[in-house]
């Protein structure tokens, strides 16, 4: 029973094109997250949700928009993708506070 | 702008010898310092952390000693085993906006 689950694990698409990643977790936690790991293999923050509010917001492009339908799903939509977005994807998910997250299994994103 | 920096991309251990990992940061507002192991296609699990006021912790053979003068930790796995053969991220933790900032990370070798 998977805890931070997001699909699909991997996507090939074309530039130009619209996807989204969903992802659910099932640990009762209140904070969830994305992360994309570049090609250098740097994990950064993109978005964070508490309890459906949007916390942080990086310096992401506003094609980038995430939907929190509620506290266990953090969907990531990606409108006119370019060749940069390629990428791993991460969701993660945590309680507020300086614990642990967990992350799901990432979703590898190839933009071609 | 990296705030957490691993500057040693690989390690290569014999089997039963000391691993150190070593992390400096550039933010003196970090709360809590936490390390992450990730293997392939797989996402981080989170592995030990410090609080930014003590300079020691210790959970079994993983060890994070935290010199807040030198704005450096490390992490110590002794023995090392093949199975910790991963890459280890190193993150600071910021309790104002909840946010966890990961370094590029270090890929550890572990031979047999």
């Amino acid at each position: 029973d998977t805890a931070v689950s997001q699909t699909p694990k991997y996507l090939v698409t074309q530039m130009g094109n619209d996807k989204s990643i969903k992802c659910e977790q099932n640990l009762g936690h209140d904070t969830m997250y994305w992360y994309k790991q570049d090609s250098k293999k740097f994990l950064k923050i993109m978005f964070s949700y508490n309890n459906k509010e949007l916390i942080i917001n990086e310096t992401v492009p506003n094609r980038f928009s995430p939907k929190s339908p509620d506290k266990a799903h953090l969907n990531l939509h990606i409108n006119s993708l370019e060749l940069g977005d390629s990428a791993v994807y991460f969701c993660a998910s945590s309680h507020w506070g300086p614990g642990e997250l967990f992350f799901g299994e990432g979703s590898r994103l190839t933009v071609l | 702008d990296q705030q957490v920096k691993q500057n040693s991309p690989s390690l290569s251990v014999q089997e039963g010898r000391i691993s150190i990992l070593n992390c400096d940061y550039t933010n003196s507002m970090f709360d809590y310092f936490l390390w992450y192991k990730k293997y392939p296609a797989e996402g981080p699990t989170f592995l030990i952390s410090i609080s930014s006021i003590k300079d020691k912790n210790e959970d079994g053979r993983f060890t994070v000693f935290l010199n807040k003068s030198a704005k450096h930790l490390s992490l110590h796995i002794v023995p090392s085993q093949p199975g910790d053969s991963a890459v280890y991220f190193c993150a600071g933790y910021k309790a104002a906006g909840n946010k966890l900032t990961f370094g590029g990370g270090t890929r550890v070798l572990v031979k047999p």
